[in-house]
């Protein structure tokens, strides 16, 4: 069983509003990631990060932003809210490469933007 | 352009039957996973496939890798309802990159 934890796990805000999603893990992993989930579409990595203080932009362009301050918490931001970002959410980390290992996702933030 | 295509998107069977999934690229990928995706959960890794031409079982469901590394499919024999769920391919370009289909979305009715 997975040590991943995101929250929250449903979110309804309004347009302009800050938003920050919480992702958690217990397993010590260095690489953590963020991916976005649309119905129909292939998951899309937005941010990673392979240890504290390390993070980079994924393939798909996104006006979020991300921290790495410590090794389990890797929170995802978004400063101003717009309906062009209600989306899944997936956090996920893994102890090696994703080439070779295994990623743990959490069960996923659902963000509407009205 | 999708990288990695799956088909079909959808597929709802009866309980018992059997059905296969595809995963295709025109793309050679160093490794190959398949993970499950439930509702309201993350996806869940169900197999690594590495070499090419590789086969591998897990319970009711198989696995292959294309001898070129560009393709895959999963097999499941004898369908049951707990095998509903959205599946999802996703091929490694090196150590860094992993790519996603857009996945198949399984029912299985009893």
């Amino acid at each position: 069983e997975a040590d991943i934890y995101q929250t929250p796990r449903y979110l309804v805000i309004g347009t302009g509003k800050k938003i920050t999603l919480e992702c958690s893990q217990t397993m010590g992993h260095d690489k953590m990631y963020w991916y976005q989930q649309d119905p129909g579409m292939e998951l899309h990595l937005i941010h990673y990060s392979y240890g504290v203080n390390s993070t980079e932009k994924g393939d798909l362009s996104s006006e979020s932003t991300v921290s790495r301050i410590r090794t389990e918490h890797f929170p995802l931001t978004l400063e101003s809210a717009r309906p062009s970002h209600t989306s899944q959410y997936l956090c996920a980390s893994s102890e090696y490469g994703v080439g070779t290992g295994e990623l743990f996702f959490g069960e996923g933030s659902r963000l509407t933007v009205l | 352009t999708q990288l990695l295509e799956q088909s079909p998107q959808f597929l709802s069977i009866q309980e018992g039957e059997n059905l296969t999934v595809y995963c295709n690229s025109s793309s050679v990928f160093s490794s190959l996973q398949w993970y499950r995706q439930e509702p309201g959960e993350g996806p869940v890794l169900l197999v690594t496939v590495v070499t090419g031409g590789e086969v591998k079982k897990l319970k009711r469901l198989t696995f292959q890798f294309g001898d070129a590394r560009k393709d895959s499919s999963l097999h499941i024999t004898a369908a049951q309802p707990g095998d509903t769920g959205l599946y999802l391919c996703a091929g490694a370009r090196g150590a860094q990159k992993l790519v996603f289909g857009q996945g198949t979305r399984l029912t299985i009715n009893p």
